[in-house]
């Protein structure tokens, strides 16, 4: 079974333009949790989508943007780009949403480069 | 809310030396607790985790993790390791109505040598 996909998986903008990633879960996974990981404040809580609906969300600007298909793939968007916003972005997959015995299961990453 | 600390930033080893990663959380409520490894250009893998029940909880890779109530800690431990073992490890908890918000510790950098 494929892992969990992200795209693309280096990615250069500049100040002020706008970026999408995305990411395609396992076969058969209904939720998808998107994280930023920055050397300065480590592994990040960005949001989670479930049936194509947020569930829940962290504590980031209303720059940071997601979205949900019917497929299960998601996309996050990042408007109005910031030095600051140079990251790895990890999503995660898993079957269900809220179940602890339900493992979630990371990408590797798009590597986001902010100039 | 939850948090975790990971005590360690940095742990060198010598190969075949056993090896312990500390983690402790914080928490008003039941939680779930995970090890995540993490290995260069790569995402995260889970290693183990505790749910309820017994309180060694065995993982992949030769890993265990015991949980302690008291002390709030859930520290990683490995017998023997190898060079293969180098990589980032974080410590991650949830809470039981946000099982799938997880929220991580900053991380610490294994170095395993000959």
């Amino acid at each position: 079974k494929a892992g969990v996909t992200q795209t693309p998986r280096y990615l250069i903008k500049t100040r002020g333009q706008q970026v999408t990633l995305s990411c395609s879960p396992i076969s058969g996974h209904r939720s998808v949790s998107w994280y930023q990981q920055t050397p300065g404040q480590g592994l990040q809580f960005l949001f989670e989508y479930f049936s194509e609906t947020q569930r829940n969300k962290g504590n980031f600007p209303g720059r940071f943007s997601g979205r949900q298909f019917s497929n299960s793939r998601s996309e996050m968007n990042v408007s109005t780009l910031e030095l600051g916003d140079s990251a790895l972005y990890l999503c995660a997959s898993s079957v269900t949403a809220g179940g602890p015995t339900d493992t979630q299961y990371f990408g590797p990453g798009t590597r986001l480069t902010v100039l | 809310a939850q948090s975790v600390t990971q005590l360690d930033s940095q742990v060198p080893v010598f190969e075949e030396a056993p090896v312990e990663l500390r983690c402790n959380y914080s928490s008003s409520v039941s939680v779930y607790l995970f090890w995540y490894v993490q290995y260069p250009n790569q995402g995260l893998q889970l290693l183990l985790k505790y749910l309820s029940g017994s309180t060694l909880v065995k993982g992949i890779n030769g890993f265990e993790a015991e949980f302690n109530k008291s002390q709030t800690s859930f520290h990683l431990r490995k017998p023997s390791v190898h060079i293969s073992d180098t990589a980032e490890y974080f410590c991650a908890v949830s809470g039981a109505g946000t099982a799938s918000k997880l929220t991580f510790g900053t991380g610490t950098r294994l170095q395993v040598t000959l």
